[in-house]
């Protein structure tokens, strides 16, 4: 069975100051590491994709990473509107060929002006 | 383009009762699929369809119908609602015809079932 864990499940930055986020996994037949980010009261939005361990994907502040077996999503200076609930998700296919996505339960992040 | 639309937004049901989710989409995505998002649990994936006429079921289906008339539409249906079916359920779409890739989330529609 896909398993995705992420942790921490909740952090606290002040502004300007940097951590990671992580999301390890283990999946038969990884075909895709994906981060979503959620805010309160919406659908998640796609931030990146990564196919292969080694991988880096840069938007603004972030900047997801992948290995084998984990993935991190780096902030750097986070700025009080980086504040939501980061999702990772992984994708594979199923026994019966089907690609299905199993995400994790989330990061909330709160960054403190 | 409105993206991922869904309606209603709340919706409040009584246990037994039925109704129906409405999902569109106008990105002409094949991928379509349905969620839902329970406190302290990631979305877990209901049903999902890789185009007009084609349906199948994902991790937690029992309780739930699809159907796919239009590439455009994709409503989730509860047949007899019971509060374990209180949770917020999000439509997405894919440009992938297998699903895989990015998908694109609807706003959500938040049931509670008393």
């Amino acid at each position: 069975e896909d398993q995705v864990t992420q942790s921490p499940e909740a952090l606290r930055l002040q502004e300007g100051e940097s951590s990671s986020l992580n999301c390890s996994y283990t999946v038969s037949g990884l075909r895709g590491l994906f981060w979503y980010r959620q805010d309160p009261g919406k659908g998640p939005e796609f931030l990146f994709t990564l196919y292969s361990a080694g991988e880096e994907k840069e938007k603004e502040r972030l900047k997801a990473t992948l290995t084998k077996k984990e993935s991190f999503l780096h902030i750097t200076a986070p700025k009080p509107e980086d504040s939501a609930t980061y999702l990772c998700a992984v994708g594979a296919y199923s026994g019966a060929g089907s690609y299905q996505l199993t995400f994790g339960k989330g990061t909330k992040l709160s960054v403190i002006p | 383009n409105a993206g991922v639309t869904q309606t209603p937004k709340f919706q409040v049901l009584k246990t037994g009762q039925s109704m129906t989710l409405q999902c569109a989409q106008d990105m002409n995505h094949e991928y379509m699929s349905w969620y839902r998002q329970d406190p302290g649990m990631g979305l877990r994936l209901i049903h999902y369809s890789v185009g007009a006429g084609i349906t199948d079921q994902g991790e937690v289906p029992n309780g739930y119908n699809v159907s796919r008339s239009t590439t455009e539409d994709f409503p989730l249906r509860l047949l007899s609602a019971a509060p374990s079916q209180t949770s917020v359920y999000f439509c997405a779409s894919s440009y992938s015809p297998q699903g895989a890739g990015e998908q694109y989330f609807g706003p959500g529609t938040r049931l509670t079932v008393t």
